[in-house]
């Protein structure tokens, strides 16, 4: 079958570096995404990693280890505007699984 | 830009009622996909389209069907609503092939079922 696990919730204080780990377990696997999703939002495409490492897009990284099954986003010097949920999603065959999401707090 | 619009952001229904959700792209995506948000369970697939008139059952397709009769457009249709329905439905879509991981919502539709 397919599964993804990410944390529930996430707490970091603005400013700071937060990682949120994903890791997953599928078939036919093409690539792993990363979506933000503010309250009230519609989820927004972050970014999208195929090969092994690091992928930077301005504040935000994504990493992914094919033989770990693992990925992670990296938001470096967070802004209280990164309060959202994330979501991590696996694309196998032309179909896409969401993650539950992680719901990332900041502290001011 | 993309956009992706949802027929309604709020629908009130009864028990019941037979109910259409519509969704129109305007960026000419092969794939179209409708998915329910619930807390705690993230985005779960229900139905989805690779090109007009095709389908294909997502995760948790009961209770549900679809209707692709034109490219821009997806319907999610609830032939028979029921309580547990109640959810937030959200539209998608994207190109087809290696362009298909990245996806474009639309604002979403809050159902609630009486």
């Amino acid at each position: 079958g397919q599964s993804l696990e990410q944390p529930s919730e996430v707490t970091a204080v603005e400013g700071a570096i937060v990682q949120i780990n994903c890791t997953y377990q599928t078939s036919g696997f093409y690539g792993l995404s990363w979506y933000q999703q503010h309250d009230g939002g519609a989820p927004t495409f972050l970014s999208y990693n195929a090969l092994d490492g690091l992928e930077e897009t301005g504040r935000f990284s994504s990493f992914l280890s094919r033989s770990d099954s693992y990925g992670y986003l990296l938001l470096q010097e967070l802004q209280m505007k990164d309060s959202a949920s994330y979501f991590c999603a696996v694309i196998g065959d032309d179909k896409i699984i969401f993650g539950k999401g992680t719901r990332l707090h900041i502290l001011p | 830009d993309v956009k992706v619009t949802q027929s309604s952001r709020y629908l009130v229904k009864r028990t019941g009622e037979k109910v259409f959700l519509e969704c129109v792209q305007d960026m000419d995506h092969e794939n179209m996909f409708w998915y329910r948000q619930d807390p705690g369970l993230g985005l779960r697939l229900i139905y989805f389209s690779y090109d007009v008139k095709m389908k294909e059952k997502g995760d948790i397709p009961e209770g549900y069907s679809v209707s692709r009769e034109k490219k821009e457009r997806f319907s999610l249709i609830l032939e028979s609503a029921s309580t547990n329905q109640t959810s937030m439905y959200l539209c998608a879509s994207s190109y087809i092939g290696t362009e298909s991981y990245e996806q474009y919502f639309g604002p979403g539709t809050r159902l609630t079922v009486t």
